[in-house]
């Protein structure tokens, strides 16, 4: 059974850059595509974008000029950059297995950015 | 971008009822939406993709239909357990955007 855990820092100050890392358990890393989401409190979830263990990738056009996600297939592991964090980037963040349909996904990690 | 708008955005029905929710993208997408299940407080979960294939698991009175541009779910006899926020998710195109969803409670 593969199973996901994000973990990161819970607060970020503005204009900070977030840094999460989602650690894979139960499955190889080098197998599929691995995704970040994110939802903030009581709203609909958005798509952040994918990484290929290849590391091939690609981001959601409306956060893409902030967003980096990377991978270390030795520690089976994926990551994600977001800078220039403003309040509205306040979310729940999920990481989640899947080239496109998500059929596993992590516990979330809420990030709450304030100063 | 694709759009995906579904109605209704809230939704109460009686233990037993058959239950739609819609889902509309903004230009065909064949079958390539996924449904997904957020219970309170809890992680989403895959119910169907490919528009009708129930993923693994789920109760057959999960179903799914439609292509192109209008899709639904449709839950045959509703459960209290099936209290939640549905999500229908293109994903024929990046960015594969999610539905605004839709929250459904029993009466």
């Amino acid at each position: 059974q593969v199973q996901l855990q994000e973990s990161g820092p819970g607060l970020v100050k503005p204009s900070e850059t977030l840094s999460l890392t989602c650690t894979v358990s139960g499955g190889s890393i080098s197998s599929s595509y691995w995704n970040w989401i994110r939802q903030p409190p009581g709203k609909g979830l958005e798509w952040i974008g994918f990484i290929y263990y290849s590391g091939s990738t690609n981001y959601n056009p409306s956060l893409k000029s902030r967003v980096t996600i990377s991978v270390d297939t030795s520690k089976n592991q994926f990551s994600l950059k977001l800078s220039s964090m403003t309040a509205a980037d306040t979310a729940v963040y999920y990481c989640a297995r899947g080239s496109v349909t998500l059929d596993y996904w992590g516990q979330g990690t809420l990030v709450t950015v304030s100063s | 971008d694709i759009q995906m708008t579904q109605s209704p955005s809230s939704l109460s029905a009686s233990v037993g009822d058959r239950v739609t929710i819609t889902c509309r993208a903004s230009q065909g997408i064949s079958t390539y939406v996924a449904w997904y299940q957020q219970r309170p407080g809890k992680v989403p979960k895959l119910l169907i993709y490919a528009a009708s294939t129930l993923q693994s698991g789920v109760p057959s009175r999960f179903s799914g239909s439609g292509s192109g541009t209008d899709f639904t779910l449709t839950i045959s006899s509703l459960q209290p357990e099936d209290v939640a926020t549905y999500y229908c998710q293109n994903y024929n195109r990046a960015p594969y955007a999610f539905g605004q969803g839709t929250k459904l409670e029993i009466k």
